[in-house]
C-alpha cells in the first residue's frame, strides 16, 4: 500500500484553467504538507496542515488554496493557472507537529504542465 | 538565518569510486534535525536518514555513511563503491522549531555514476 498517494501524477492544462491535485496518506500522521519543486529541482514548502488546521502558509499566491477535509487528506486547488505554475507538486506527511524531528514522507509527485 | 547549502550542483564519478556529498547548515535553534533524501530519475523523494542536533555519532548503513559535525555545521554523506543505481539528486534538509516546525531543503546535488 502506498503511504502517501497523490493524483493525478501527470496533468497538462491550459493557462487560465482551474485544477485540483488530491492527496491521501494512510500512515496515521497528523501533519500534511504541499511542497513545490521547480525546474531547477528546488524544493519549497507551500502549506502545512496539522489535524485539518493550517499552520504554515508560505508566500504563495492566493490562487492556490489547500483544503483538508480530514487529517488523512490534503487537496490542492489552483485557480487561473499560469505558465509559471508548471512544476512538480509533492504532497507529504509526518507525525504530530510537536516534534520538529518528525520525518517527512513524500508522495510520488504530480507533474503539472501549463501550456 | 535558517539555511541549508549544498555547494556541489553536480558530481560525476565512475562506478566503484567513493563520493562525498557536502551539506552545510545554518540555524539559530539549539534543537534541530538533519535529513538526507534521495530523488532518483523516477522522481519520488526517498528518505535516507535523520539525525538530531544532540547526536553527533556517525552512521553507516551499507555503502552509505553520514558524518555530522556541529563544529563545522556540516552533515556530509558518503557513498562507498558507488553504483549506477546511486545516480540521483540528493537533498539535505534541516528541520527546526522556530517559526512553526519547518523543514527546509538544500538545492540538491545531482550525482551521476557512470558504468
Amino acid at each position: 500500500d502506498t503511504a502517501v498517494s497523490q493524483t493525478p501524477k501527470y496533468l497538462v492544462t491550459q493557462m487560465g484553467n482551474d485544477k485540483s491535485i488530491k492527496c491521501e496518506q494512510n500512515l496515521g500522521h497528523d501533519t500534511m504538507y504541499w511542497y513545490k519543486q521547480d525546474s531547477k529541482k528546488f524544493l519549497k514548502i507551500m502549506f502545512s496542515y496539522n489535524n485539518k488546521e493550517l499552520i504554515i502558509n508560505e508566500t504563495v499566491p492566493n490562487r492556490f488554496s489547500p483544503k483538508s477535509p480530514d487529517k488523512a487528506h490534503l487537496n490542492l486547488h489552483i485557480n487561473s493557472l499560469e505558465l509559471g505554475d508548471s512544476a512538480v507538486y509533492f504532497c507529504a506527511s509526518s507525525r504530530s507537529r510537536g516534534d520538529s524531528g518528525n520525518t517527512i514522507y513524500f508522495g510520488e509527485g504530480s507533474w503539472l504542465t501549463v501550456v | 538565518a535558517q539555511k541549508v547549502t549544498q555547494a556541489q550542483t553536480e558530481i560525476s564519478v565512475v562506478e566503484k569510486e567513493d563520493v562525498t556529498l557536502d551539506c552545510v547548515y545554518e540555524t539559530r535553534d539549539t534543537t534541530y534535525y538533519l535529513f538526507w533524501y534521495k530523488q532518483p530519475p523516477s522522481g519520488e523523494l526517498v528518505f535516507l536518514i535523520r539525525r538530531n542536533s544532540f547526536d553527533e555519532q556517525n552512521e553507516i548503513s551499507g555503502r552509505y555513511s553520514w558524518n555530522f559535525q556541529k563544529s563545522t555545521s556540516s552533515f556530509n554523506f558518503t557513498i562507498t563503491a558507488s553504483q549506477v543505481v546511486d545516480s540521483a539528486v540528493y537533498f539535505c534538509a534541516l528541520s527546526y522549531d522556530t517559526g512553526g516546525f519547518k523543514t527546509i531543503f538544500g538545492a540538491g546535488t545531482r550525482l551521476f555514476v557512470k558504468a
